[in-house]
């Protein structure tokens, strides 16, 4: 079975604090993905990457930045956390994009005060 | 931009019943579709997939998929509590991105 890990599992962060999301996949698998899951709206991507040293806007990209340092690992960065970015954070990877199945981390729940 | 739709919100079914849930899309180029089931509290898994018109089944779990409607669907035969969950389709809209609808919540009644 496919793995990928998050990190933190969970946090709470006060408003205009830094905060990065964790992501580690050992399915070596190409593609990345970071989307929002808030009640109402289904899953949100984010931020999305087919290579190392590359990310992609997703559909809600504003007030988030991606890293993908290698081909393993994916970060969500929140620089200036904000109320409205509180939600379940979820980091999925696939082989080889739209065509193959995404799978998914275990989320990571933000509560921004 | 694909627009990606779910019918009903939320559904509520005894025990051994046929359930249908549905989705729609807007971008008649889409080639994968798919149904994802998300128990609560846990990761969304992938639960069945369709790349042409048709039907596929897999035990309890049939999809129909109709490309000139922008529609596919998911059935589930013998409804059971164990599928009470959050089901999430979703559809390509390129060769990278995935966009989900916002999910039709499932309570099985024993």
């Amino acid at each position: 079975e496919a793995a990928v890990t998050q990190s933190p599992r969970s946090k709470v962060a006060v408003t205009g604090g830094k905060v990065t999301l964790s992501c580690h996949q050992t399915n070596n698998h190409d593609y990345m993905y970071w989307y929002r899951q808030d009640t109402g709206h289904g899953l949100r991507l984010i931020h999305y990457s087919y290579v190392a040293d590359s990310t992609e806007k997703g559909d809600i990209p504003d007030g988030y930045k991606a890293s993908r340092p290698s081909q393993e690992n994916f970060s969500l960065i929140l620089e200036l956390a904000s109320l409205s970015q509180t939600a379940v954070y979820f980091c999925a990877s696939s082989e080889r994009g739209s065509q193959n199945t995404l799978y998914f981390g275990a989320g990571t729940r933000l509560s921004v005060l | 931009q694909q627009n990606v739709q779910q019918s009903p919100e939320s559904l509520i079914v005894p025990e051994g019943a046929r359930t249908s849930l549905n989705c729609t899309f807007s971008d008649s180029a889409s080639q994968y579709f798919w149904w994802y089931r998300q128990h609560s509290g846990k990761a969304p898994k992938a639960l069945m997939s369709i790349f042409s018109n048709g039907e596929k089944e897999e035990g309890r779990f049939t999809i129909h998929l109709n490309k000139a409607s922008l529609h596919f669907s998911l059935h589930i035969r013998d409804s059971q509590p164990s599928d009470s969950a959050l089901y999430l389709c979703a559809v390509d809209t390129n060769a990278y991105k995935v966009i989900f609808g916002k999910g039709t919540h499932l309570h099985v009644l024993p």
